[in-house]
């Protein structure tokens, strides 16, 4: 099973700032398989990015993905307030998908 | 509009069962793969077990391989979530989520949620 390691656990920033949020894969990740999820309290999640790079639909262009093989990562240019949320990385392989442990922005 | 709405949720003694399910509407639901994705309170995200559009494919995740069964009415729109022999650590929010039918194995649309707490 591939493991996801995001870091940092917890990012503290304002609004305004840029935040680059890491996912690391235990092995080689397909970059078609590779998605991004953005979370609030009280919430279920939301697609944010998929395929590494390409938002999905109505995701404001400040969010970008990049990366391949086993190092990813997730680019807010500048953050809005409505952005302090938990950010989830997840990959699909082998008829099963994985879910990183979670990024926190949160306000500094 | 595409809406999932879980229900079935609640408190259950460890042994015991509960069937989760989950309503679709505002699409072909029997054209999608779905998902069932669990989160322990205060803890992240765990994919739970997945099956496809005619329930040729499904799987589970280690973790409740032999004591939950995902399936699916497409003539009722509906996909479900039979689990036993249930533990504590089994207590999440449960989500049924849809797998987007384009080129990436992802999940587009998300119900809210159902509670489910395995305690004695």
């Amino acid at each position: 099973e591939i493991v996801l390691t995001q870091s940092p656990g917890t990012l503290s920033l304002s609004p305004g700032e840029r935040a680059t949020l890491s996912c690391r894969a235990s092995q080689s990740v397909s970059s078609s398989y590779l998605a991004w999820y953005q979370q609030k309290p009280g919430q279920a999640p939301r697609l944010l990015i998929y395929g590494a790079s390409s938002r999905a639909t109505g995701i404001p262009d400040r969010f970008s993905g990049s990366g391949s093989g086993t190092d990813f990562t997730l680019t807010i240019s500048r953050l809005e307030p409505e952005d302090f949320a938990v950010y989830y990385c997840q990959q699909y392989g082998s008829s099963s998908w994985t879910f990183g442990q979670g990024t926190k922005v949160e306000i500094k | 509009e595409v809406q999932l709405v879980e229900s079935g949720g609640g408190l259950v003694k460890p042994g015991g069962s509960l069937r989760l399910s989950c309503a679709a509407s505002g699409f072909t639901f029997s054209s999608y793969s779905m998902n069932w994705v669990r989160q322990a309170p205060g803890k992240g995200l765990e994919w739970v077990s997945s099956i496809s559009s005619s329930s040729s494919y499904i799987y589970y995740a280690d973790s409740v391989k032999g004591r939950f069964t995902i399936s699916r009415d497409n003539a009722k729109n509906s996909l479900y979530l039979q689990m036993n022999s249930l533990r504590a650590e089994d207590t999440a929010v449960y989500y049924c989520a849809r797998v987007w039918d384009g080129w990436s194995l992802v999940f587009d649309y998300w119900g809210q949620g159902t509670l489910v707490t395995v305690s004695s």
